[in-house]
């Protein structure tokens, strides 16, 4: 069974850029969330993905935006890069079943993006 | 909004004495509750989960409590190694499979 993998492992980019991260979820796992990881900081929930759908949204600016393809991998986008969104950021798969909140959610190693 | 709080931010103890990690949140009206381990510039391990119904979950070394009404959870580790060395991540589930998490515990088991 092929666990989360993301996408680049690191990047670097100047302010204003935009990026583009990728996620393959686990095998049979319909649901992907992003979650962005400050250093020292403990994981923000950015937005959740089911069946190719938002399914949820943290406190993120429309400039964070994502999609989710068929086979359910996901890619997150940031636009106009800040210097804030220097961070971590994680992936998580989970195999949602439409009863709300209750499955384990599995994280990919991320990736990690240093903006100058 | 869901606050969780970590207490201590970092602790350091020497191998083979068991510990105790604390987590605080603020709205008990939760799915679940988990905990993560976190090595250095790595992503994120599920360690045990607790759903809003239970009160505790084992996994071999490892015991997670949960106590909804306080608004509380521990973590206990027994008998630490050096290999538990790593931070400690507790997240609180919400409303579509979103966690809440706290700043973490980062642990230090020295030899």
């Amino acid at each position: 069974e092929t666990g989360v993998t993301q996408s680049p492992t690191h990047l670097i980019k100047t302010r204003g850029q935009q990026v583009t991260l990728r996620c393959s979820s686990q095998s049979g796992h319909n649901t992907v969330s992003w979650y962005q990881q400050a250093l020292g900081q403990g994981p923000q929930f950015i937005f959740q993905y089911y069946r190719e759908e938002e399914n949820g949204r943290g406190n993120f600016p429309p400039r964070f935006s994502g999609l989710q393809f068929p086979n359910y991998s996901s890619e997150l986008n940031v636009n106009a890069l800040e210097l804030d969104d220097s961070a971590l950021y994680l992936c998580a798969s989970s195999p949602y079943r439409g009863s709300g909140g209750e499955e384990t959610q599995y994280f990919g190693p991320g990736t990690r993006l240093l903006v100058l | 909004k869901q606050e969780v709080t970590q207490i201590p931010a970092a602790l350091s103890v020497p191998e083979g004495e068991n510990l105790v990690l604390n987590c605080s949140f603020t709205d008990s009206a939760i799915y679940n509750l988990q905990w993560f381990r976190q090595d250095p510039g790595k992503g994120l391990t599920s360690l045990l989960l607790i759903q809003s119904s239970q009160r505790e979950q084992t996994s071999g070394r490892l015991n997670a409590s949960l106590d909804k009404s306080s608004g509380r959870s521990t973590l206990y580790i027994a008998a630490s190694q050096p290999g538990d060395s790593a931070t400690y991540l507790c997240a609180v589930g919400g409303g579509a499979n979103n966690l809440f998490f706290g700043t973490g515990t980062r642990l230090t088991v020295i030899p």
